[in-house]
């Protein structure tokens, strides 16, 4: 089983739709997430943070259900623009290295259809 | 304050070439770390290096893959003898001195192409 694995997409979904992706995660002891927005041919970008219980950004909110090992991305009217793969990454608390590490999921691609 | 930098941007290589990728981290981060990307999959992470330590390589395959952070200039990710295997894209992250997973920004990545 991989330590983060995501919804396989893709999702296509007309403008103006809200969509939810989820991600799910192995290690219980990671404290921080993140989700990234990855572009086609484009490095990925920080989209959000999610250290606590959830976090929102505009028409984003990330939730997070520690008993359950999920987090959860929400957009909410979803725009043209907001066509990309979606990543979620976990920080693996240092065990067997000094650092945290951050693991990546395989990503969720989401078309926004006029 | 110029962003990570990569380059080349596109390599093209004939099996049994080499390979060398260079990322150039944003100025005043000391760590760097290398990811690779095949078509369709996540990010795999590679290697995380400070300026002249390999910090973590346990996701660097041991053989033809090397790294270094030299105290002047970039990091460069070499590939030995290329295989059509090792074409994917490969991104290159940097973050400053103490800095978590949150603070890593990532260059544009390069394309390595085997024929």
């Amino acid at each position: 089983r991989k330590e983060v694995e995501q919804d396989p997409g893709p999702f296509n979904v007309p403008e103006g739709a809200t969509v939810a992706f989820n991600c799910t995660y192995s290690n219980s002891a990671s404290q921080s997430f993140f989700w990234y927005r990855q572009d086609c041919r484009k490095e990925p970008k920080l989209l959000m943070s999610v250290y606590s219980s959830g976090n929102e950004d505009g028409r984003f909110t990330a939730q997070l259900n520690r008993a359950s090992q999920y987090i959860s991305l929400l957009i909410r009217d979803s725009k043209l623009s907001d066509s990309a793969t979606y990543l979620c990454a976990a920080l693996r608390p240092p065990l067997k290295t000094s650092y945290d590490k951050v693991i990546f999921g395989p990503g969720t691609s989401l078309s926004v259809i006029p | 304050n110029a962003g990570v930098m990569q380059n080349p941007r596109h390599l093209v290589r004939r099996r049994g070439q080499e390979a060398r990728l260079r990322c150039s981290p944003m100025k005043g981060h000391s760590h760097v770390y290398w990811y690779r990307q095949l078509p369709e999959e996540g990010l795999k992470f590679m290697v995380y290096l400070q300026k002249e330590n390999i910090i973590d390589e346990s996701g660097m395959p041991k053989e033809r893959f090397s790294a270094e952070f030299p105290k002047e200039g970039p990091s460069i990710l070499r590939i030995q003898q290329v295989v059509r295997g090792d074409s994917a894209a490969y991104f290159c992250a940097s973050s400053p001195p103490g800095g978590y997973a949150d603070t890593q920004y990532f260059g544009p990545g390069t394309r390595l192409t085997v024929l």
